[in-house]
């Protein structure tokens, strides 16, 4: 079975500030990695995929995700955020046509 | 090109009364899809269709939740009659035909449903 576990429900951190989301999953197969972002009263919108390749991959607004298959686990990162990265963030994984989710981490971004 | 759209954005009913949503996926995609968050819990999937057909529908509830898809077109989802446990956001997605399995799926920006 397919679980994805976001450990840190809320994250507040400074502006211009490095952040990383944490995202581990259990798979007994090989998935495809995603990460969502969800701005106040929007949809999910997809900042960065990996389904195969390079284990580090870039995504929009200046972040970046890490695959790494030891530890299962796609953490998010960003060297430093804006104010308008305050959002809700997940991961998820695939398997054939469905997606896991976690349970979403809440970014703050603090002026 | 016009994303998922779902209606309405927001619903507020009483307990045992009926309520309908919809959704309008991204024209030309085979797939859609059904997922539910209730509040600060993971957002869990509910069904998948391909086309007009039902693909998976082991996410759904139980038999008060009915999906449909006219046409392979647009889809409803109808609860019938409602408790107070449907409370949540319920989002729509879709996805491109693609050989072994979708790639990505893209979303509206969901319904939230509050029973009373």
């Amino acid at each position: 079975a397919q679980s994805v576990t976001q450990l840190d429900s809320q994250v507040p951190v400074f502006e211009e500030a490095p952040v990383e989301l944490r995202c581990n999953y259990s798979s007994s197969v090989s998935v495809y990695l995603f990460w969502y972002v969800q701005y106040p009263n929007q949809g999910l919108q997809l900042l960065l995929k990996y389904l195969s390749g390079s284990t580090l991959v870039k995504g929009i607004n200046g972040f970046e995700a890490e695959f790494n298959k030891s530890q299962t686990s796609f953490h998010l990162r960003k060297p430093s955020v804006h104010i308008s990265d305050t959002a809700e963030y997940f991961c998820a994984v695939s398997f054939g046509n469905q997606f896991y989710f976690g349970t979403g981490t809440s970014l703050t971004v603090i002026p | 090109e016009a994303g998922v759209t779902q209606f309405p954005s927001h619903s507020v009913i009483e307990k045992g009364q009926t309520v309908t949503l919809r959704c309008d996926p991204i024209s030309g995609h085979d797939n859609l899809y059904w997922y539910r968050r209730v509040m600060g819990k993971e957002i869990k999937f509910l069904l998948h269709f391909v086309k007009e057909s039902k693909q998976d529908e082991s996410g759904m509830p139980n038999n008060r939740f009915l999906a449909e898809r006219t046409g392979g077109t647009y889809s409803t989802l109808k609860v019938q009659p409602a408790e107070l446990e449907d409370s949540g956001v319920y989002f729509c997605a879709s996805s491109p035909k693609v050989a072994g399995g979708p790639r990505e799926q893209f979303f509206g920006p969901g319904t939230r449903l509050t029973v009373l």
